[in-house]
């Protein structure tokens, strides 16, 4: 099992530049998450999923959209990307029956 | 609204000394609560959990116990590696599909 991977690992944008950020998992999770890393502050949440066909907002969603259109996969874009996207975007997704939720190794993106 | 407050850093300790990170969270609900880990440039991963009162997460020598009457979760170690350097996050599940907030994280560095 490759557990939960994201693609690319580090990417740098031009303000106004679009890009999406890619999460996939192998364990068969029902529920999905975007949290985006900031200095000080902890992981905070953009975006979730309860199962594949749904999408809800977090603590952060502006600036941001997502789409689960597979069951393995959660996607996370930016439209127009602004220097205060730049953060470090890691994915998360957890079982039905599970507690915990088991992260992705992450996505360094700066915007310039 | 739910949070988690934890003790800021930097810590730096000696090896074999003895560690305690406080934790304490908002006490809307009944909330799971984690202590996850962040080694340098990777993702989070579990360290321990606890899903009611008075229950007590261990792992790799780190313990917490669950106070509902205080709403804390501190982290222990009786004694500290080098390897235990790390940053290290408190967080509490809410909502129906168990989101996570996150403390804002406390660097642990431990000299030989």
């Amino acid at each position: 099992n490759a557990g939960v991977t994201q693609t690319p690992k580090f990417r740098v944008l031009k303000t106004g530049q679009s890009m999406t950020l890619l999460c996939a998992q192998d364990m068969n999770h029902e529920y999905m998450y975007w949290y985006r890393q900031d200095p000080g502050m902890g992981l905070r949440l953009i975006h979730y999923s309860v199962g594949e066909g749904t999408t809800a907002k977090g603590e952060v969603p502006d600036g941001y959209n997502v789409s689960r259109l597979k069951k393995q996969n959660f996607l996370l874009g930016l439209e127009s990307a602004a220097p205060s996207q730049t953060s470090v975007y890691f994915c998360a997704s957890r079982g039905t029956a599970d507690h915990e939720q088991y992260f992705g190794p992450g996505t360094r993106l700066t915007v310039t | 609204g739910n949070s988690v407050t934890q003790m800021e850093g930097p810590v730096t300790l000696s090896e074999e000394a003895f560690l305690t990170i406080n934790c304490t969270y908002t006490a809307t609900g009944y909330p799971s609560l984690f202590w996850y880990v962040q080694y340098p440039g990777e993702g989070l991963q579990l360290l321990l959990k606890a899903t009611k009162a008075d229950d007590k997460g261990s792992n790799k020598g780190f313990e917490a116990t669950y106070r509902k009457e205080t709403t804390s979760f501190h982290l222990e170690k009786g004694s500290v590696q080098v390897s235990d350097s790390a940053v290290y996050f408190c967080a509490r599940s809410s909502g129906s599909a168990r989101q996570l907030t996150f403390g804002s994280g406390t660097q642990l560095t431990v000299l030989p």
